[in-house]
């Protein structure tokens, strides 16, 4: 059975800090990585998915299938990227996501 | 398109009453999941549908709870009898089947049950 780890429930950072979110998965096969992320009062909402190899709102992740992790990763943090941050796999078999436990990032000024 | 359509937004019930929370997904997605999101646990999926149909509803946590979907425009997740601990956000997603098809999320249904 596949499943996602999100060690970090909570990250706090400056302002213009850098910023990387954990996630490790376990899975046999090949699997497809999201993130999705829930503004405050907000809809959960995909952010970026690895197979589209796209920056969006300046997050970028990499697929390590060696070290099965996909951290989130920014070089400058913004106040207005404070949410919580989940990490999703899907597999081949179907478009069922299993979901990391989340972590809150909180951007201070 | 006004996206996955959730009702009501906050429930808040006595313990032993029923629940029911509905889901109206996007038009054209032919596939709906219903998460439970907690402080403890996260997101949590419990059930989700391809084409009406349960496909994997492993994740429901006990016989009080159970979720239909009679047509393609709709879905509802029935608690009974409610209690304290089932107290969390509920969400309904949808997406086209396929595994590359991103899920759509509504706003969800906060339930209290005291």
């Amino acid at each position: 059975a596949q499943r996602v780890t999100q060690p970090e429930k909570l990250l706090s950072v400056f302002k213009g800090a850098p910023v990387e979110l954990k996630c490790n998965y376990s899975y046999s096969g090949s699997p497809e990585l999201f993130w999705y992320v829930q503004y405050s009062r907000q809809r959960l909402q995909l952010l970026l998915r690895h197979i589209s190899r796209e920056s969006i709102k300046g997050f970028t992740a990499d697929l390590n299938k060696g070290e099965t992790s996909f951290h989130l990763k920014k070089p400058f943090a913004q106040e207005e990227d404070s949410a919580m941050y989940y990490c999703a796999l899907s597999t081949h078999a179907g478009n069922m996501l299993t979901f990391g436990g989340g972590t809150r990032l909180m951007v201070k000024p | 398109d006004a996206g996955v359509i959730q009702s009501p937004r906050h429930e808040v019930t006595e313990m032993g009453q029923e629940v029911t929370l509905r889901c109206k997904p996007i038009s054209g997605h032919n596939s709906l999941f219903w998460y439970r999101q907690t402080m403890m646990r996260g997101l949590e999926l419990l059930i989700y549908f391809n084409n009406n149909v349960p496909i994997d509803d492993s994740g429901m946590p006990e016989d009080r709870f159970s979720a239909k979907m009679p047509n393609a425009s709709f879905s509802t997740l029935k608690i009974q009898p409610s209690e304290p601990r089932d107290s969390a956000v509920y969400f309904c997603a949808s997406s086209r089947q396929g595994g590359n098809s991103p899920l759509h999320f509504g706003n969800g249904t906060r339930l209290t049950v005291t």
